[in-house]
This record gives structure tokens, sequence and C-alpha cells, in this order.
């Protein structure tokens, strides 16, 4: 298996635009994850999904975030008008439901806002 | 709420040497996962070792090993025999069963010295 698979591994734009991150999953797996890394705040949750459905996107910092899951080998994070200070390492992470919650991680997107 | 804490922002040990990495957690659950991932500079999240908390026997695989103390909600990482390669960050995480989210504490950025 290729394990997950992000796209861009990296992303330098400028403030004002959009940005859209992809994630492509681990087959047959049923969790999806979004995590976000920075140094300040370490590692956090954006949102998540179970089967394509979102179940908590408690962590999106706001409404310029958004996050799709169209099928189970594709999802998006968008981030539109993106700012500065979303300048981070955007990671998806994957899991399989009767495998107790061991998620095996994509090699992460590092976002630069100008 | 769940938190996770480790306490050891740096450590270095000399290779072939011993390191125990420290991480307490709070969890109000009784079911739930330990893991402890390992990121290398090329920010890959890699995971080492998994404990799920219904087990008293501590987890090992090949030179890592954890002690799992429950009622302590403790869960540090020992590394045996310690190689160049183990130069990392190194991240404590916890999830509740059934596929939640991940907690993750601040990290411990581990050198290892030849």
């Amino acid at each position: 298996d290729a394990g997950v698979i992000q796209s861009p591994r990296h992303e330098v734009t400028e403030m004002g635009q959009e940005v859209t991150l992809r994630c492509k999953p681990i087959s047959g797996h049923d969790y999806l994850f979004w995590y976000r890394q920075t140094m300040m705040r370490g590692l956090e949750l954006l949102i998540y999904f179970n089967n394509n459905v979102p179940i908590d996107d408690s962590g999106m910092p706001e409404d310029r975030f958004s996050a799709k899951m169209p099928n189970a080998s594709f999802s998006t994070l968008k981030i539109q008008p993106s700012e500065p200070r979303d300048s981070a390492v955007y990671f998806c992470a994957s899991s399989l439901a009767r495998a107790g919650n061991e998620q095996f991680f994509g090699p992460g997107t590092r976002l630069t806002v100008l | 709420a769940q938190t996770v804490t480790q306490s050891q922002p740096e450590m270095s040990v000399q290779e072939a040497e011993t390191v125990t990495l420290s991480c307490t957690y709070d969890t109000s659950e009784n079911n739930y996962y330990l893991f402890w991932y390992k990121q290398p500079p090329s920010r890959q999240m890699i995971l080492v070792i998994r404990q799920e908390a219904y087990k008293q026997q501590n987890a090992t695989e090949n030179r890592f090993s954890v002690n799992f103390q429950k009622a302590a909600k403790s869960f540090s990482l020992k590394i045996s025999d310690s190689q160049l390669g183990d130069t990392a960050m190194y991240f404590c995480a916890q999830g509740e069963a059934g596929n939640t989210p991940l907690v993750f504490g601040k990290g411990t950025r581990l050198s290892v010295i030849a």
C-alpha cells in the first residue's frame, strides 16, 4: 500500500489567495483526520470524517476553512482567503475502525502564506 | 477534556545508551489508547509504539518499550541502544476508544550524539 498521500508537499501563496490541500487515505480506511502543526500550538485536530461524513469540525479555526470528502478515497481542505497566520504544516491521517485508533499519517503539506 | 503533557522539551543521549522520555495524560475514560510517534526532520509522523489501556502488559517493539502506569496516568518511552537515526521529535498521543481524534503532547526533541 502506498500509505496516505498528500499534495502538494509545499505550497507558497500570497495573502488573500485560495489554497486547496488534498489527501488520499489508505484504501479501506473509514476514518480520515486533518491536523495542523505549528510551533506555538503543536498538533491540533481540525476536522475528521467517518465514512465520508464530517463528525467533528469544532477545530476548524473559522469560516475561511472548509473540508470535504466526496468519496472514500479523496478529501480536500480549503482555505479562502488565506492569511499569514495560516502558515503551518497540515497533516492528513487515516485509520480503520476495527484497528484500535491507530492512525497513519501522510507526509504533510507545508503551507506558507506571505 | 483530554490533555497530554510532555515535560521534557529537549533531551540528548549518547549513542548506544538508554534514554527515557516522559509523558502524562488526563482522561475520564477507562478504555483508551496511547501512542508514541516519531517525527524526524523529514516531518513524516511515524508510529513507534502503541498501548491499549486495558492491557496491563507494557508494549515493546524491538529497542522501544513503554512503562504504562494507568493509575498514575503515566506513559513513558524507553529507547535502548540509541542510534543516530533515533534523532527526532517524539510525540506522545492519547485517543479514546472508537477512533476518536488523537490529542498530542508538545513533543520532546531527542538528539543522539555519536
